[in-house]
This record gives C-alpha cells, sequence and structure tokens, in this order.
C-alpha cells in the first residue's frame, strides 16, 4: 500500500527567507503524480505544485519549487521568499493512477509559521 | 466560476443525534470525492462517485454513514447516529474524470464542513 510521511510536525521561517518542507513517500508503482497542498484556516485545500513522476525536471511555481528524487521516494518543497500569506498547514499527496481511480493519498502535514 | 460549495461549514450535536452535510461540485465535474480529516491529520478518503455511481466506498463506516449523489451532481453525506469520535472535518473535493482514461484531473476542495460531537 502507498503511504506519505512528513516529518516535520511544524516549521518556522521568517519572513523573504528560504524554507523546505521534507516529505518521502512509500510506492511500487512506476508512475503516479505528486502534489503540495496548502490548507490555511479557512479550511480550503490548495494546490501549491505538481509533479509527474515521469519527468526528471522538477517543477517549478514562481516562489514554490520541488526536489523530486524518485529514487530515494522523497519530494521536498522549498518556499523562496517567504511571505506572510504562506503560513498554512502544507500537505504532501500521492495520487494513485491506475486502478482506485486517481485516489488522493495524503501526508499528516506540516503546519508553517512566518515571522515577520 | 463557483468553486466546490459545502454546508454547513459548522455543526455542533449531541452523540446520536443525526447529522448532514451537503456538497455543490465545480459544475461540469463529473468526480466527486467526500474526505475525512482529523484534527492535525491529512484527508483521508471515505467515498468516490463517479457521476451518480458510488465507485469506491471502502473507507466509509457502512453501520452509521451513508451518502448519494443524485442526479449525479449535489450529494449529501450522512452520520446516524454521531459518536463523539466523528468530531472532524469532512470535506467535498470535484473533478472532472474522462472515462476509461487515467484519472489525472485536479482536485478542487470545498471549505469543509466541522462537526463537533459532544
Amino acid at each position: 500500500a502507498q503511504t506519505v510521511t512528513q516529518s516535520q510536525p511544524e516549521m518556522s521561517v521568517q519572513e523573504a527567507e528560504t524554507v523546505t518542507l521534507s516529505c518521502t513517500y512509500d510506492t511500487s508503482e512506476s508512475d503516479y503524480y505528486l502534489f503540495w497542498y496548502k490548507q490555511p484556516p479557512s479550511r480550503q485545500m490548495i494546490l501549491v505544485i505538481r509533479q509527474e513522476a515521469y519527468k526528471q525536471q522538477n517543477a517549478t511555481e514562481n516562489r514554490f519549487s520541488v526536489n523530486f528524487q524518485k529514487a530515494a521516494k522523497s519530494f521536498s518543497l522549498k518556499i523562496s521568499d517567504s511571505q506572510l500569506g504562506d503560513a498554512a498547514m502544507y500537505f504532501c499527496a500521492y495520487r494513485i493512477l491506475y486502478n482506485q481511480g486517481g485516489k488522493l493519498i495524503f501526508g499528516q502535514g506540516t503546519e508553517l509559521s512566518v515571522k515577520p | 466560476e463557483a468553486g466546490v460549495v459545502q454546508s454547513p461549514r459548522y455543526k455542533i450535536i449531541e452523540k446520536k443525534q443525526p447529522v448532514a452535510f451537503w456538497c455543490n461540485p465545480i459544475s461540469g465535474h463529473n468526480t466527486l470525492y467526500w474526505y475525512l480529516q482529523n484534527l492535525g491529520q491529512g484527508p483521508e478518503l471515505l467515498i468516490r462517485y463517479e457521476n451518480e455511481e458510488a465507485v469506491d466506498d471502502s473507507q466509509l463506516p457502512k453501520d452509521r454513514f451513508s451518502a448519494e449523489r443524485l442526479k449525479g451532481v449535489d450529494s449529501t453525506l450522512k452520520i446516524q447516529p454521531a459518536e463523539l469520535g466523528d468530531s472532524a472535518v469532512y470535506l467535498c473535493a470535484s473533478s472532472f474524470h474522462i472515462p476509461g482514461q487515467v484519472n489525472t484531473g485536479e482536485l478542487f476542495f470545498g471549505e469543509g464542513s466541522r462537526l463537533t460531537v459532544l
């Protein structure tokens, strides 16, 4: 069975600095998608970035980038130039592509605080 | 364009009472998901619908939970009777999936319904 692990329950970063959130996963599949979601206090899950496993190039979305290490089954999120609005819970998620209808499996989450 | 709409946002009930949550997905989205999110945890799938058919309900506690998606649009998740351990956030999400193809459509989430059972 696929699992997703986030080993950092809480992280803190100074405004304008860079922070990296860690995520590891376990799967026997070769094709899958990985995601980072942001959940602010409003509770709505917002997609931050997506990585297709077949792509070697790391995904980037403005200040957000990932370090995808397929062999190590590692998928970390780097937030550059942190802003106060980045404070939220961040969830790493794995998407099963074959069978189970694209089911998303989430990690436990990392609560990020941003200090002014 | 309206996003996924859920109601109520908050619900407080006493144990053994029934409760229902409603979800209106994004227009045109044929796949609807209900997720359970316990405090400090990531969401876990309860049930997934493709149109009006429940195609994955293996994690739904069927002794007290039920769900329906009449006409393949809105969905209702019901708990009867509620227990203390059901206190959590219930998230609804939707996506568009082309039948027969790998499901890679982005999931869009609602703001969730927070249930407190006293």
